[in-house]
């Protein structure tokens, strides 16, 4: 799987836009951008993946440059709640995606009120 | 969402002790479960890899006959830290993979904090 570079923390305040960053500069083409986040002494959460369009559900949005070496996670409008760890993984989905998920540093969110 | 559930969500113990973690998925069927320990303010690092019926897959540096898996069931998986000794401390967390689902994405359990004294 590729490995993903980011930023080790960030701060965004409360009811503004949280934009994090992730490279992923050796991304395959059969390869998935997945975003997680693990909020205090609980289990990761899945958010959103995508493979090279944009996605967008009710969590985030996900924005995929167009050579897929970087993505952005979007959360619209950051809530206390959304204080946590996030975690960009890079993993072949579809019919494999039973592999196991590699899991790097990721990205200490901390929403300010 | 899918459910997973761990039993219990922490447990102490004396060294030397074994412990039994429970994971279940709640509603549906998981053909692969995955086991992952996570030390404090670090990462989480895959363990092993469960199949339903089969022996597991342990990641390298993985002492299998410490951690022992058992995948008896498409609901239920367990690992049992044998002998355990303080630095086996740490939050284990498992996760389940449904086998079909639009984000073909895992489904990760609360986890259980182990504390050996």
């Amino acid at each position: 799987d590729a490995k993903t570079t980011q930023p080790t923390s960030m701060d965004c305040a409360e009811g503004r836009a949280a934009n994090l960053p992730c490279n992923h500069s050796t991304i395959s083409g059969n390869e998935y951008v997945y975003w997680y986040r693990q909020i205090h002494s609980q289990g990761p959460q899945y958010i959103i993946h995508g493979l090279k369009n944009n996605e967008t559900n009710e969590m985030a949005s996900l924005i995929i440059t167009e050579d897929r070496k970087s993505s952005t996670l979007i959360l619209p409008h950051a809530t206390l709640r959304d204080t946590a760890v996030y975690y960009c993984i890079v993993r072949v989905g579809g019919g494999n995606a039973g592999n196991m998920l590699t899991f790097g540093g990721g990205t200490r969110l901390m929403v300010k009120p | 969402g899918a459910v997973v559930s761990q039993h219990p969500s922490w447990v102490i113990c004396k060294s030397g002790t074994s412990v039994k973690i429970e994971c279940r998925s709640l509603d549906f069927q998981a053909t692969t479960m995955f086991w992952y320990r996570q030390f404090p303010k670090q990462s989480l690092m895959l363990m092993a890899t469960s199949n339903e019926g089969s022996k597991a897959t342990y990641e390298q540096g993985v002492e299998k006959d410490k951690f022992l898996i058992n995948h008896a069931s498409l609901t239920l998986s367990t690992l049992t830290v044998t002998s355990a000794h303080p630095e086996d401390s740490s939050f284990y967390i498992c996760s389940a993979y449904p086998g079909q689902g639009p984000g073909h994405e895992q489904f990760f359990g609360p986890g259980t904090r182990l504390t050996v004294l």
